[in-house]
């Protein structure tokens, strides 16, 4: 999955907890995104990151928090105030983010997220 | 608003035919595009992207795509379908003003491939 891992696989939470996704990329790339992906849906942007110490809320980053700092780390925390956390997380980074938006992203082999 | 529509949640093909895989868009300017397939608990593979000049696109795995400016289409395209084919497919589109890092997904189609 191109130089982008994700860890764990599998994640099991119980409710009130915060939880940790880890995504580490040796691509040297600038940009990182998180996404969430429910069964039989697209892609929803959670966070992203275009340098470090710097990131932007996505569309659904309610119940979520990130960190950025170092480049090749974006973590993810998922909080107690996100309400339905089940589903399949994903990470992606991107060579030189917003400046050349014509570059491909490259994909982690996701961490399936499940709240008991 | 910009957006990128994949009009069919799902298509079906016999192994041996062409496909095609349908993807508009809405967005402003002359949009980067892009095709990824998503293989059952996996993370997305870049499949092909269109910059620019050639309206036809070749990528991994056989697969081509054609842009359409006039239609504001990117369908994604094989002549001969595998069983191997069968996965989730999504267009992207990344827009040339200030959002440029926030790249928007279709809602995917899902291949599926018959023997």
């Amino acid at each position: 999955d191109g130089g982008i891992t994700q860890s764990p696989k599998y994640l099991f939470r119980k409710e009130g907890q915060n939880v940790t996704l880890s995504c580490e990329q040796n691509l040297n790339h600038d940009a990182m995104y998180w996404y969430r992906q429910d069964p039989g849906q697209g892609l929803r942007l959670i966070y992203y990151s275009q340098i470090v110490n710097d990131f932007q809320k996505g569309d659904i980053a309610e119940g979520y928090s990130v960190s950025r700092e170092k480049k090749e780390s974006f973590p993810l925390t998922v909080t107690s105030a996100q309400k339905n956390p089940t589903a399949f997380y994903l990470c992606a980074s991107k060579l030189a983010g917003g400046t050349q938006p014509y570059n491909e992203q490259f994909f982690g082999p996701g961490t399936r997220l499940t709240v008991l | 608003a910009q957006s990128v529509a994949q009009p069919e949640d799902q298509v079906n093909v016999a192994e041996g035919n062409p496909l095609t895989v349908k993807c508009t868009y809405s967005v402003s300017g002359n949009p980067y595009l892009f095709w990824y397939v998503q293989y059952p608990n996996r993370g997305l593979q870049f499949l092909l992207k269109y910059i620019t000049g050639d309206n036809l696109v070749k990528g991994s795995y056989g697969f081509e795509a054609e842009f359409n400016k006039s239609q504001t289409s990117f369908h994604l395209k094989k002549p001969s379908a595998l069983v191997s084919d069968s996965a989730l497919y999504f267009c992207a589109v990344s827009p040339l003003d200030s959002s440029a890092s926030k790249i928007i997904f279709g809602s995917g189609t899902r291949l599926s491939i018959r023997p």
